[in-house]
């Protein structure tokens, strides 16, 4: 498997409250991704960075930022979180996009009651 | 916008016969197809992909998938299933042009029974 961990695995947290989620990776590589996954919906890109500092929004990105300091941490947060937030989040990394393959950890379920 | 349509939620197949998960993929450009596989509490594990050249892809596990043009497909397949292949399974297309991300399909899920 990627070195790729992702914490906490589970999280509970209350509507309105500011929830962080971290992915860490040891590969080294370029790219990072953060999916949501929801039934009937696969996954579905939330943010990706392509560089340290250097980050860009994916199809549902409303309510969520990011931010990586470092090659190896990639965070997700939720400023106030919803339960439309309810899922399981995953962290993807590849050394470059496009044809690159990308290897996801393995999650985090958020409920937000 | 690039659109992945998988058109089966579960497909059953009996331990031993041949397995096919149907793909369907919208995209502008020569489009660059995955498949990937998920067990239970698990993230997602890449079985193979499609890039250009031979349109039959051999991956993991004894699967393969074979890329079809004109009918913008990319079916995967596994000539004997095994109970262990149970899972989830993700087609995801990567479009020629614009933003180099995937987009997945809606999974089909694959029960094998003994």
């Amino acid at each position: 498997d990627a070195g790729i961990t992702q914490s906490p695995r589970h999280k509970v947290t209350e509507t309105g409250t500011p929830v962080t989620l971290r992915c860490h990776q040891t590969e080294n590589h370029r790219y990072m991704y953060w999916y949501r996954q929801d039934p009937g919906h696969g996954l579905r890109l939330i943010h990706y960075s392509y560089g340290v500092k250097d980050t860009d929004k994916g199809e549902v990105s409303d309510g969520y930022s990011v931010s990586r300091s470092k090659t190896e941490d990639f965070l997700l947060t939720l400023e106030s979180a919803t339960s439309s937030q309810t899922s399981v989040y995953f962290c993807a990394i590849s050394e470059e996009s496009g044809t690159d393959t990308q290897y996801f950890g393995p999650g985090t379920r958020l409920t937000v009651l | 916008a690039q659109s992945v349509a998988q058109p089966e939620d579960q497909v059953n197949v009996a331990e031993g016969n041949p397995l096919t998960v149907k793909c369907t993929y919208s995209v502008s450009g020569n489009p660059y197809l995955f498949w990937y596989v998920q067990y239970p509490n698990r993230g997602l594990q890449f079985l193979l992909k499609y890039i250009t050249g031979d349109n039959l892809v051999k991956g993991s596990y004894g699967f393969e998938a074979e890329f079809n043009k004109s009918q913008t497909s990319f079916h995967l397949k596994k000539p004997s299933a095994l109970v262990s292949d149970s899972a989830l399974y993700f087609c995801a297309v990567i479009p020629g042009t614009g933003r180099r991300a995937l987009t997945f399909g809606s999974g089909t899920r694959l029960q094998v029974q003994p």
